[in-house]
């Protein structure tokens, strides 16, 4: 199963909505996790199960969708949020990821 | 707080077995699953497979015929082999909780397959 993020860089700015999209090949219900990744350091799970916050993660990031078609959402974009966000689908074997959303300070 | 560390050799001859071990602190490896996914530059990030204490493993078919994994439930830990390695096997090796999401990571190590 193909994953195709887009965009797969954005610039903005602090307070900024910012929304990724993930498009899966395939139909994978709400099997899809979003990942968020910082320079020198391992992903860190941010929803899974398409649209449930892990614990901790703050209440700007939302996830929605179901099917083929996923989105992250930061409501209102703070510094600590650029970083590289990744989706991961776990419809089906082998297990794949988007290719990346790079977001970056404007 | 579970945690995980992967080890093992940085620099690995080409045509050589990788061989990494992921230690699991603060939590049992029993009744989980535990996944090997890979980060490199030219392929983002890439799921090499998943283990089960059963020996219920699930490989990407990728790299089914050079890769093994396994769990040592002595030492809390589990492990990866990748035979046959190339250039293109360099990449920064991650271990993770995977029920499911993958909810727990190591910090990654790089390993560099080069003469």
């Amino acid at each position: 199963i193909q994953l195709t993020q887009s965009p797969s860089s954005l610039s903005a700015s602090v307070g900024d909505r910012v929304t990724i999209t993930c498009r899966a090949s395939q139909g994978i219900s709400t099997y899809l996790v979003w990942y968020q990744q910082k320079p020198g350091k391992a992903p860190k799970l941010l929803v899974y199960a398409a649209s449930t916050l892990q614990s901790g993660v703050p209440s700007r990031f939302s996830g929605s969708g179901s099917g083929t078609d996923f989105t992250l959402t930061i409501s209102s974009l703070q510094p600590e949020d650029f970083a590289t966000y990744y989706c991961q689908q776990l419809g089906g074997y082998p297990l794949t990821f988007g290719q990346g959303t790079k977001v970056e300070f404007k | 707080q579970l945690q995980l560390q992967e080890s093992g050799p940085g620099l690995v001859k080409p045509s050589e077995t990788l061989s990494l071990t992921c230690i699991v602190s603060g939590g049992s490896i029993r009744s989980h699953y535990w996944s090997w996914i890979r980060q490199s530059a030219g392929k983002g990030l890439e799921w090499l497979g998943r283990v089960y204490i059963s020996g219920s493993n699930n490989y990407n078919p990728s790299l089914q015929s050079r890769v093994t994994m396994s769990v040592d439930t002595s030492k809390n830990q589990f492990s990866l082999k990748l035979s046959s390695v190339t250039a293109a096997d360099t990449a920064v090796y991650y271990c993770a909780r995977a029920d499911g999401d993958h909810d727990y990571w190591g910090q990654g190590i790089l390993v560099t397959v080069s003469s």
